[in-house]
């Protein structure tokens, strides 16, 4: 399976504890992204990537989170002291390049806090 | 980047023809319009994308007219498995911006 990658698909986490969502883009894809997905709402954009630098950061996103994508591969998203409001499910895609290029989305990591 | 216009759901019987519109009034000289399709479950797939006229793919067509201010999805002959969202995202290619979704349309066949 050559697709975008998620791990783990659930998590569940009890309040205030932290958790650290993967995502394995497509291997030639210089672009990744986050975005977070609740119940009837379409995916809000948390953060970019091209290559390892972190482009833009949503303003929405507290300092719990913290996403990193070293040597430009892989990329980690990771929520510390989890509250509530955090379940939902966490969508990364990737690209080739940003603007019209098409992206391809992973099946995501559903988040429960309890 | 434009701000964009859909219905917030539709339905539709199966063997239609379904046409969701979207408004984009202030889309931009460079800016492109892209579809998107979101199963639940699953992260959202991209179905067409076009700047002008028409254009058509196995999946779907989408108008634009002159004016560009809106875009039209069509989807022919829907079935059961045609639920889903639809998003239409307008963004400038020249910029190389991230992608921003809207709350799309809700789409559900009836049988």
């Amino acid at each position: 399976d050559t697709g975008v990658s998620q791990d783990p698909r659930h998590k569940i986490t009890k309040r205030g504890q932290n958790v650290t969502f993967r995502c394995d883009p497509i291997s030639e894809h210089n672009r990744l992204y986050w975005y977070r997905q609740t119940l009837g709402q379409g995916p809000e954009f948390l953060t970019y990537f091209q290559n390892e630098a972190q482009l833009e950061k949503s303003r929405l996103l507290s300092d719990r989170f913290s996403a990193e994508r070293p040597k430009g591969s892989f990329s980690t998203l990771e929520i510390q002291r989890t509250e509530q409001g955090d379940s939902a499910m966490y969508l990364c895609a990737s690209s080739f390049g940003g603007g019209r290029t098409e992206a391809f989305f992973g099946q995501g990591t559903r988040l429960t806090v309890v | 980047l434009a701000k964009t216009t859909q219905p917030i759901s539709m339905d539709s019987y199966e063997g239609q023809e379904v046409n969701i519109t979207c408004s984009h009034n202030n889309i931009a000289t460079n800016d492109y319009i892209t579809w998107y399709q979101q199963f639940p479950s699953q992260g959202p797939r991209f179905i067409i994308q076009g700047y002008k006229t028409k254009v058509t793919n196995e999946v779907a067509s989408l108008f634009i007219p002159a004016d560009r201010k809106s875009s039209t999805l069509s989807l022919p002959r829907v079935s059961l498995s045609d639920t889903a969202v639809y998003y239409c995202l307008v963004g400038d290619a020249n910029r190389d911006d991230k992608i921003i979704f809207g709350k799309g349309t809700r789409l559900h066949i009836l049988p």
